[in-house]
């Protein structure tokens, strides 16, 4: 099946620094990715969503120039946090969807990453 | 306003019995999903149940979809305690383009 490889899968970084998240498609072409972020014991929340070769839509309430997304190839697509400070501590979890029309069009979902912000 | 609200919020249960949980949803949907999620792990998909299906089988789930209530049921049978994780109901809604919203989560709890 379609995998989705996120790494790192956890990082530890000091307050003020930025830390880029990675999601690459390893055996399919992912024309969106989506990004989630997840706190202790509560759901899934949508950050942004990731469209190879345009911009970012993201939800409101989500900062863009904080987390700044890059969807530069159709099987890579980056989070970074800009500025990391202890409250963008959490679980931030991609997903990817395969190009409209084959049999891969549906979504996956990366292993996840547990920023911690000191 | 959130979409997928599951009940009950956390689940006790023996090995052996069946676990039932549920989700609520406000708009139309193509597809609903069920994910499972080990603590601090990724999601894994369990089961997708299209919006002109009723009912949906897979191994020892089960799931219902009721459109007319907006509310679906994910039945784990014969329970065994590496069943215990929490569940997410997630609502892909018409017109949103696989753009899913979770919600809450069930965590499930099996007692050996």
């Amino acid at each position: 099946g379609a995998v989705v490889s996120q790494h790192p899968s956890w990082v530890i970084c000091k307050s003020g620094t930025s830390v880029k998240i990675e999601c690459r498609s390893l055996d399919f072409q992912a024309t969106t990715m989506f990004w989630y972020r997840q706190f202790p014991k509560q759901s899934l929340m949508l950050m942004a969503t990731s469209n190879e070769g345009s911009k970012a839509t993201y939800e409101q309430g989500v900062e863009k120039d904080k987390f700044l997304i890059n969807h530069a190839s159709l099987t890579l697509s980056t989070l970074t946090v800009t500025s990391a400070h202890p409250e963008d501590s959490s679980f931030y979890i991609c997903s990817a969807r395969g190009v409209p029309g084959t049999a891969i069009e549906k979504l996956f979902f990366g292993s996840g990453t547990q920023l911690s912000v000191l | 306003s959130q979409q997928g609200e599951e009940d009950p919020q956390a689940l006790s249960i023996q090995e052996g019995e069946n676990a039932t949980m549920n989700c609520s949803y406000k708009t139309s949907i193509n597809n609903l999903q069920w994910y499972r999620q080990n603590s601090g792990r990724g999601l894994v998909h369990l089961i997708l149940i299209r919006s002109n299906e009723r009912e949906k089988h897979s191994g020892r789930l089960r799931v219902t979809l009721d459109t007319s209530k907006k509310s679906s049921s994910l039945l784990i049978t014969a329970s065994r305690a590496a069943d215990t994780a929490s569940y997410f109901c997630a609502t892909d809604a018409a017109g949103s383009n696989y753009k899913l919203t979770f919600g809450k989560g069930t965590l499930l709890t099996v007692n050996p």
